[in-house]
């Protein structure tokens, strides 16, 4: 079956637009997250999903980082007014279930931004 | 608060030879999960290898393997037999049952030398 997609794949953008990073997870899974990679570093948890209600935003790092999900499928993060240090690799995963304890994180390729 | 150390930003090893990685990983709690994912250059996370705080068993997966010390909070990944494929960056992660989240170390980059 399909794996988690995200897209774009690459996203190159000026200071101070707005962007939209789109996240299509597994079929059937409840749980989806969002996470953002520096350059060099590890991943920075931005928000969890269950189902459709986030219980979890606290790792948004501004009001300018919003993020949103229909039903248990397609999720959409947007990052307004965009800042340079907004550039980042930002991946999505999904699971069955929101303990990563025993339901595996199945992640996406990432979209990569920049913000020149 | 959870944090997960990795002191290798970079390690390279022969072709068929055995490579260790180390993580270190500083907790209260008695009961936790760890795991190791790989990430390729096409940044697609893939989970190698999960170990059970409460097993004492090493868990191992093919040519992958842990040296989980509980009491020194050392979670070590020995890869070997080392193939080409094997090129990645390695993150160590945490979690507790009772989270959601993810807690993860800065990542090793491991380099295959044919």
């Amino acid at each position: 079956g399909a794996g988690v997609s995200q897209s774009p794949s690459n996203k190159v953008t000026e200071k101070g637009k707005d962007v939209e990073l789109r996240c299509d997870p597994i079929s059937g899974h409840t749980a989806l997250y969002w996470y953002r990679q520096r350059l060099g570093q590890g991943l920075e948890f931005l928000i969890y999903f269950q189902g459709n209600s986030a219980p979890d935003k606290s790792g948004l790092p501004s009001d300018r980082f919003s993020a949103e999900r229909t039903g248990e499928s397609v999720s959409t993060l947007t990052i307004q007014r965009t800042q340079q240090e907004d550039s980042a690799v930002y991946l999505c995963a999904s699971s069955l279930g929101s303990r990563p304890s025993y339901n595996e994180q199945f992640f996406g390729p990432g979209t990569r931004l920049t913000v020149l | 608060a959870q944090t997960v150390t990795q002191s290798q930003p970079e390690m390279s090893v022969q072709e068929a030879e055995t490579v260790t990685l180390s993580c270190t990983y500083d907790t209260s709690e008695s009961d936790y999960y760890l795991f190791w994912y790989k990430q390729p250059p096409s940044r697609q996370m893939i989970l190698v290898i999960r170990q059970e705080a409460y097993k004492q068993q090493n868990a191992t997966e093919n040519r992958f393997s842990v040296n989980f010390q509980k009491a020194a909070k050392s979670f070590s990944l020995k890869i070997s037999d080392s193939q080409l494929g094997d090129a990645a960056m390695y993150f160590c992660a945490y979690t507790m049952d009772s989270n959601y989240q993810l807690i993860w170390g800065a990542g090793t980059k491991l380099i295959i030398k044919p």
